[in-house]
């Protein structure tokens, strides 16, 4: 089945500093990459995703690149701000197929 | 319009004792997700349904786990006996028509279970 790797586990960044999380994806079928944000003891929450027919895509301060020859995909936050601040889950699935999570990256946003 | 209920969200047993978790997704969903999200970890399938049908259960303990989708709509999430390790966050989640074509899955508050 398919495996997610996500890297760093934890993540601090100044306020106004970029922020970036890096998935990599082992099921070269896999056609769709969204990524989640959780604040503390609260639901997960779509904030972008990603087809496979593109390579990047951008919403606001947010944006996602993907690399389908390397497998690998990542979130881009810039000018974060404290309440960027919370566990961000990249995840991967292809077809009608499950949704596979990462184990999280923890952002912390310092003032 | 509200979103995916889960009840309760806190439950506290011991060992070796019954608990089971209800899910009401958003009205129109026909795909529901449990999912199982440990302390510092990222959410791992237990169940998906497609309406009534259970189409991906290969990661749930059936020793243990059950789950049913009765009519389509909500669902229970069963655990008997409980053992120490089952302690965790359980998720609930519902999309309109899977992953694929809609994208977004909209997940409850969760269930957090202490086993002691």
């Amino acid at each position: 089945g398919e495996n997610v790797e996500q890297h760093p586990s934890t993540l601090s960044v100044q306020e106004g500093d970029s922020a970036v999380i890096k998935c990599t994806y082992s099921d070269s079928a896999s056609n769709y990459f969204p990524w989640y944000k959780q604040e503390l003891g609260k639901r997960p929450q779509l904030i972008i995703d990603i087809r496979s027919n593109v390579g990047e895509k951008k919403d606001q301060r947010i944006a996602v690149t993907l690399n389908k020859t390397a497998k690998h995909f990542s979130l881009h936050i810039t000018e974060t701000q404290p309440e960027d601040s919370a566990v961000y889950f990249c995840a991967a699935s292809k077809g009608y197929s499950t949704l596979t999570f990462g184990k999280g990256t923890m952002l912390l946003v310092s003032p | 319009e509200a979103g995916v209920v889960q009840s309760p969200r806190y439950k506290i047993i011991e060992k070796k004792q019954p608990v089971a978790f209800w899910c009401n997704p958003i009205s129109g969903h026909n795909t529901l997700y449990w999912y199982l999200q440990n302390l510092g970890q990222g959410p791992e399938l237990l169940i998906r349904y497609e309406n009534e049908e259970a189409v991906d259960d290969s990661q749930l303990p059936k020793d243990r786990f059950s789950a049913e989708r009765l009519k389509g709509v909500d669902s229970t999430l069963k655990i008997q006996p409980a053992e120490l390790g089952d302690s965790a966050v359980y998720l609930c989640a519902s999309s309109q028509y899977g992953t694929s074509v809609t994208g977004e899955l909209f997940f409850g508050e969760g269930s957090r279970l202490t086993v002691l």
